[in-house]
């Protein structure tokens, strides 16, 4: 089974700023198949990325994702004050199994 | 618009059976794959299972495999989750899933999710 590991854990940063989220696997993801979630407090999760770095519908360009083989990277260019939030990577492979990271937490510096 | 609603959950003792309801609306759902995702309090997401656009195929994740049973009816628009001998480390929010579809590329992430169903073990 392949292992998520996000990092870091918490971001701490201001509006405005530049959030990079990184993602590894522990054995190289099928590029199609990495997405990125977006889940605030008492909410289900929402999908932001799909197929690495393709964007969902209704999702701000200041989102993109990146990476190849285990590193993957989620990106946010300018943190707006609904960005904070808890971001998961999940991969999928052929068992088939959907696995995610364990998560990463935007917070206001 | 896409509503996806879960329903079933509660308190329940370990060793006993739940079963969840997922009702979907707005979606060609017998064009869909359907999951079920869980969150435990404070934790991350866990997949659990799927079931095909048409029931035919079944997976599951190992913690619960042999436990539980994902079915839907194309005929209702909706799928169900069946819990049985259930654990204290099923306690968790139930999430309804859809998996995404494209001009019939599955991508094999979740793009509606339902508001979850919180489910507790607890004697």
């Amino acid at each position: 089974e392949i292992v998520l590991t996000q990092s870091p854990g918490t971001l701490s940063l201001s509006p405005g700023d530049r959030a990079t989220l990184s993602c590894r696997a522990s054995q190289s993801v099928l590029s199609r198949y990495l997405a990125w979630y977006q889940q605030k407090p008492g909410q289900a999760p929402r999908l932001l990325i799909y197929g690495v770095s393709s964007r969902a519908t209704g999702i701000p360009d200041r989102f993109s994702g990146s990476g190849s083989g285990t590193d993957f990277t989620l990106t946010i260019s300018r943190l707006e004050p609904e960005d904070f939030a808890v971001y998961y990577c999940q991969q999928y492979d052929s068992s088939p199994t959907w696995t995610f990271g364990q998560g990463t937490r935007v917070e206001v510096k | 618009q896409v509503q996806l609603v879960e329903s079933g959950g509660g308190v329940v003792q370990p060793g006993r059976s739940l079963r969840l309801s997922c009702a979907a609306s707005g979606i060609t759902f017998d064009s869909s794959a359907m999951h079920w995702v869980r969150q435990a309090p404070g934790k991350g997401l866990e997949w659990v299972a799927v079931i095909s656009f048409d029931g035919s195929t079944e997976y599951y994740a190992d913690s619960v495999r042999g436990r539980f049973t994902i079915s839907r009816d194309n005929s209702k628009n909706t799928q169900d989750l069946q819990m049985n001998n259930l654990r204290s480390d099923d306690t968790a929010v139930y999430y309804c899933a859809r998996e995404y579809v494209e001009s019939g590329w599955y991508h094999r992430a979740f793009d509606y999710w339902g508001p979850g169903t919180l489910v507790t073990v607890s004697s």
